[in-house]
């Protein structure tokens, strides 16, 4: 099982719709949880962190944890062009090192 | 301006050449760290740092070296550049030691061995 897995393929949604991306991760010991936003050939910026269940809501993102399944979302409501970008999901190991998932493309069309 | 800076941005060499890819950080963190992201592997960590003269291994040290003998700088280094290390690398610092732990990322350096 890797690491992190999140969906593939890029992801197509209309402006102002909401967009739906999953994470899950294999290390159960992992307590902090991040959402990192990244432009083409910039660098990653983190948009959500999360580290108890639930949901947890900023803005129009909002992140959802459940520990006992592995696994976390990211939802961004009211999709806008300018949340077309790669977004990675990030667990938090040991040595405050992370791992990172591959990315899911997101692209709002007009 | 808090930041974390990297040098240089891009860089073209050719293989056997050593080179250094210099980070610095000015928020005084701890932790620092260096990833390459390569299309279809996504970001992989080479080496991280705890603190001043505290380094280790991530996932993909092979062929590379660092040191950190100051806390805001922590230098990647190339000693022997091969074409498998092209690639667009990341410079990370964050406090240590917390739950919520923001790791801020430098600019990028995509490098380019020959």
């Amino acid at each position: 099982q890797k690491e992190v897995e999140q969906n593939s393929g890029p992801l197509s949604v209309p402006e102002g719709a909401i967009a739906s991306l999953n994470c899950t991760y294999s290390d159960r010991g992992s307590q902090s949880f991040f959402w990192y936003r990244q432009y083409s050939g910039k660098s990653p910026e983190l948009i959500m962190s999360i580290y108890s269940n639930g949901d947890k809501e900023d803005g129009r993102f909002t992140a959802q944890l459940n520990k006992a399944s592995q696994y976390v979302s990211l939802l961004i409501r009211d999709s806008q062009p300018s949340d077309s970008a790669t977004y990675l999901c990030a667990p938090l190991r040991g040595n405050n090192r992370l791992a990172f998932g591959k990315g899911n493309q997101v692209v709002v069309i007009p | 301006e808090a930041q974390v800076t990297q040098n240089p941005r891009y860089l073209i060499t050719v293989t056997g050449k050593k080179l250094t890819v210099t980070c610095s950080q000015n928020m005084n963190h701890e932790y620092m760290s260096w990833y390459r992201q390569d299309p279809g592997l996504g970001l992989r960590q080479i080496y991280y740092s705890m603190n001043v003269e505290v380094t280790d291994k991530g996932d993909v040290p092979e062929g590379y070296k660092v040191s950190r003998k100051e806390k805001r700088n922590f230098p990647l280094i190339l000693e022997s550049p091969s074409p498998n290390q092209t690639s667009l690398y990341f410079c990370a610092s964050s406090n240590s030691g917390r739950i919520y732990n923001e790791q801020f990322f430098g600019p990028g350096t995509r490098l380019t061995v020959l």
